[in-house]
């Protein structure tokens, strides 16, 4: 069956740093794939998609690309801000399933 | 203009009690779901309606029983509360396309959530 593996948190990081939050998947065919985020004490907003291989989802610095080779969706920032603090959930939707990572959490210290 | 809405925000109750949470969406989507978001943050697809028919029906306990009285409501009752049934629950909608739902991915909206606490 289908599925979404993403690094286990907490990752903490200095403001400015770098970040990569790994996801590969799991599935029959070629998934949608998407980033959703979760602020503290609120639900999940879309952070951003990609559609098919090789597609770049980017929104508010952060960035993923499809990787079919590798099945992989890694979430990047160049240099993250105290207001990225959040989880940050990795999904697939294929197969008309909608697969949830278990989510990272990510702390920014100023 | 709280696009997806649910209450209450916190909820505390005794085993054994019987609550209910509410969710509306003034989205005007078709589609909405229930999720469970535990303590370690893992989220699980519990319900879906479409216009108002139940189409996603995990694996839950029949303790849970959704209800929607119209495409723009989705309420969770619960009986029986247990201890592990503590967690934060998400409503969310999303758009569907007609006549062949889920043929194309449409962005889900998620409300703030539900924090119930079972003692």
């Amino acid at each position: 069956g289908n599925s979404v593996t993403q690094m286990e948190g907490p990752v903490t990081l200095s403001e400015e740093a770098f970040l990569t939050i790994n996801c590969t998947y799991t599935a029959t065919g070629y998934p949608s794939l998407f980033w959703y985020v979760q602020y503290p004490g609120e639900g999940l907003q879309l952070l951003l998609k990609a559609t098919k291989a090789d597609d770049k989802g980017s929104n508010k610095g952060f960035e993923a690309t499809y990787r079919k080779e590798t099945t992989s969706f890694h979430l990047e920032k160049g240099s993250v801000q105290v207001s990225d603090s959040a989880v940050y959930f990795c999904v697939s939707w294929g197969g008309f399933k909608t697969i949830f990572g278990a989510g990272t959490r990510l702390f920014v210290k100023a | 203009d709280t696009a997806v809405s649910q209450t209450p925000k916190y909820l505390v109750t005794q085993m054994g009690n019987d609550k209910s949470i509410k969710c509306e969406q003034n989205l005007g989507h078709d589609t909405m779901y229930w999720y469970k978001q535990d303590s370690k943050k893992f989220l699980k697809i519990m319900f879906s309606y479409n216009n108002k028919e139940l189409i996603i029906n995990e694996t839950v306990p029949n303790r849970f029983s959704p209800k929607s009285p119209d495409k723009a409501h989705l309420n969770l009752h619960i009986n029986s509360l247990e201890l592990g049934d503590s967690a934060v629950y998400f409503c969310a909608s999303s758009r569907s396309t007609p006549g062949d739902l889920f043929s194309s991915y449409n962005e889900q909206f998620f409300g703030p959530g539900t924090r119930l606490t079972v003692l």
